[in-house]
């Protein structure tokens, strides 16, 4: 069984540039959601996907947007990045919806914006 | 009132001691408190977890203590090991408008156990 991967491992980026962070949900998942880590913190939940659909974003800007594929693999997409968009990119799959179906992290995504 | 408060920012502990940390919440939507530990270079992993309806939950040397008229919760980390020292996060879920099973985290503990 493989665990959750993301890629790149690591990103460096110009302010106003645009990214795509990809992430591969573990076998049989169908549920992924994306955290933003900022150095120091916790993770902070964006938005999450279940069977290929948004099922609820927290307080971050349209300017992140994200899309799930047939697989249950996952895209995040930042538009005109920011300085305060520097932060570990972190995609957690599960089984479901349920608080008991156990979120799997991957080790993240590692975005520098100078 | 999403937020969940947690303490200390960083803990240093003798090898064999206990550790403690804690946390606090104000939604009393939330009916699910996971604790994650994170490792450097690691996405955060599950250590933990316990619903409201139980004060205390024991998984080896970890306990999770529970205090729902007090929305406090707290991870002890007994018989404390080198091998414990990293950074660990509470965090809340709920059934909230959307979202699932998202997690809302602490800003996370800094673990050493010293030898």
């Amino acid at each position: 069984e493989t665990g959750v991967t993301q890629s790149p491992t690591h990103l460096i980026k110009t302010r106003g540039q645009q990214v795509t962070l990809r992430c591969s949900s573990q076998s049989g998942h169908n549920t992924v959601s994306w955290y933003q880590q900022a150095l120091g913190q916790g993770p902070q939940f964006i938005f999450q996907y279940y069977r290929e659909e948004e099922n609820g974003r927290g307080n971050f800007p349209p300017r992140f947007s994200g899309l799930q594929f047939p697989n249950y693999s996952s895209e995040l997409n930042v538009n005109a990045l920011e300085l305060d968009d520097s932060a570990l990119y972190l995609c957690a799959s599960s089984a479901g919806l349920a608080d008991y179906n156990e979120q799997f992290f991957g080790p993240g995504t590692r975005l520098t914006v100078l | 009132q999403q937020q969940v408060k947690q303490s200390p920012q960083s803990l240093i502990v003798q090898k064999g001691g206990i550790s403690i940390i804690n946390c606090a919440y104000e939604n009393t939507a939330f009916d699910y408190f996971p604790w994650y530990q994170q490792f450097p270079g690691k996405g955060p992993a599950l250590l933990i977890a316990i619903r409201p309806d139980v004060s205390e939950k024991k998984e080896g040397r970890f306990t999770i203590s529970f205090n729902k008229s007090a929305k406090q919760f707290s991870l002890h980390i007994m018989d404390s090991q080198p091998g414990d020292s990293a950074t660990y996060f509470c965090a809340a879920s709920g059934d909230f408008r959307g979202g699932g099973n998202k997690l809302t985290f602490g800003t996370g503990t800094q673990l050493k156990v010293e030898l």
